[in-house]
């Protein structure tokens, strides 16, 4: 199976509850990302967590890392209509190095 | 620019023509990055650049598949003979590569239908 899978992978909500997402990796990594996309458009970066860090928070997001298990989730706080979308996370081993991506969530919030 | 800017937004092409796809990175930005995106899943890795080198080609298809990074011009991404199963988004991304753990910009992509 691929590196970085994340489940569910699709979620559905109502306006106001937190979405949770989980991503599982593969390899040893340097860093985990988490992108949104709307719609087939571009990739949004969302938060980065390095691997020496254990929890990260921006606004309504908080991303937790876990490298003994190789997992990691995204935690949305107070979701919003407008935070339906596409979450991916995404795995760097490296300086500069390549992204390998999960097949991604598919996040629907209820007005 | 402050955005990578990807050109065109859509191209069709018909099953063994050639196809060519632009990108410009974000000024001051030395590293670009290719993903291909089929069917709103997951993201293929590519190729990415270091200025006009080749970092890593790992995910390059050894055929039809070339990519430059010229100095004063956009990065192009060339299909030659497309196929069917070209049909994809094409993602450009850039980073300044200051940091180890730097996030990466990604454009708008590039909609290939082949047809």
């Amino acid at each position: 199976s691929q590196q970085g899978e994340e489940d569910p992978q699709a979620l559905s909500i109502q306006e106001g509850e937190n979405a949770t997402m989980n991503c599982s990796y593969k390899t040893s990594i340097n860093n985990l990302q988490w992108y949104r996309q709307n719609s087939g458009r571009g990739l949004v970066h969302l938060i980065l967590i390095r691997s020496n860090e254990r929890e990260k928070h921006s606004g309504r997001l908080r991303v937790t890392l876990d490298t003994s298990k190789k997992s990691s989730s995204l935690l949305i706080t107070a979701s919003r209509a407008a935070d339906t979308a596409s979450y991916f996370c995404a795995t760097g081993t490296g300086a500069n190095s390549k992204l390998t991506f999960g097949k991604g969530i598919t996040l629907s919030v209820r007005p | 620019g402050e955005e990578v800017a990807q050109t065109p937004k859509h191209l069709v092409r018909g099953e063994g023509q050639k196809a060519k796809l632009y990108c410009a990175p974000i000024k001051g930005h030395s590293y670009v990055f290719w993903y291909q995106q089929v069917l709103k899943n997951e993201f293929k890795f590519l190729i990415s650049f270091q200025n006009e080198n080749v970092f890593d080609e790992t995910g390059m298809p050894k055929e039809r598949f070339s990519a430059k990074c010229l100095p004063n011009s956009p990065c192009s991404l060339e299909i030659q003979a497309t196929k069917l199963e070209d049909s994809a988004v094409y993602f450009c991304a850039s980073n300044d590569g200051n940091r180890w753990d730097t996030e990466a910009f990604f454009g708008q992509g590039t909609r290939l239908t082949v047809v």
